[in-house]
């Protein structure tokens, strides 16, 4: 099955710095998702833009998403030590009830 | 509303042993799927209960198997355990399936 492909697989940066990754997948889709996971523990959702949307924000988020080029980034402005973690892009398939499907995540880490 | 919960936290077993987790969602939420997160792999389905019904299923071995009961939570069982079965189990419960997933913290199983 598709699979979204995040990047870069690890970015480390300065608090107060902006993140920036990517996520590129293969198929048409219904809608992408970002969550984010703190080492070992179970994700958290973040936002949820959907094929027919270009760009969604969300405090200091920013996603946008090309289907063009069946690509999304998202973008964390003003970093916190308290972003470290490892952040995952998901889609579906756009065929009606099928799985999301995960990326394998980008591992941020925010210095402070 | 009380989060996903997963039970038990932490497991160990040897190989060739049969292990049950289990998945209690958010009040309400009918969907219940169930991933495997390895530091190889990343996240992967292993299936997807709506209203007591498998609605989807990933490409893991008969050895996993699941159910989920008319209180909408879940179990899911692996027999006959590998070592490669070593993983975190995440269980994510949503309204009716592939929008925001709700995540528990995880089962961490190490097969030795």
């Amino acid at each position: 099955s598709q699979q979204g492909e995040e990047d870069p697989q690890a970015l480390s940066i300065q608090e107060g710095e902006n993140a920036t990754m990517n996520c590129s997948y293969k198929t048409s889709i219904n809608n992408l998702q970002w969550y984010r996971q703190n080492s070992g523990r179970g994700l958290v959702h973040l936002i949820l833009i959907r094929s027919n949307e270009r760009e969604k924000h969300s405090g200091r988020l920013r996603v946008t998403l090309d289907t063009s080029k069946k690509s999304s980034s998202l973008l964390i402005t003003a970093s916190r030590a308290a972003d470290t973690a490892s952040y995952f892009c998901a889609t579906d398939e756009g065929s009606g009830n099928t799985p999301l499907v995960f990326g394998k995540g980008t591992r941020l880490s925010v210095i402070a | 509303k009380a989060g996903v919960t997963q039970t038990p936290r932490y497991l160990i077993k040897t190989r060739g042993q049969q292990v049950t987790l289990s998945c209690s969602p958010i009040s309400g939420h009918r969907s219940v799927s169930w991933y495997q997160q390895t530091p190889g792999q990343g996240l992967q389905f292993l299936f997807e209960y709506f209203s007591e019904t498998q609605r989807n299923k990933g490409n893991f071995p008969g050895r996993f198997s699941g159910r989920q009961f008319s209180n909408s939570r879940s179990e899911m069982n692996v027999s006959t355990l590998e070592l490669g079965d070593s993983a975190l189990y995440l269980c994510a419960s949503s309204l009716q399936g592939v929008e925001t997933q709700y995540f528990g913290p995880g089962t961490r199983l190490l097969v030795l």
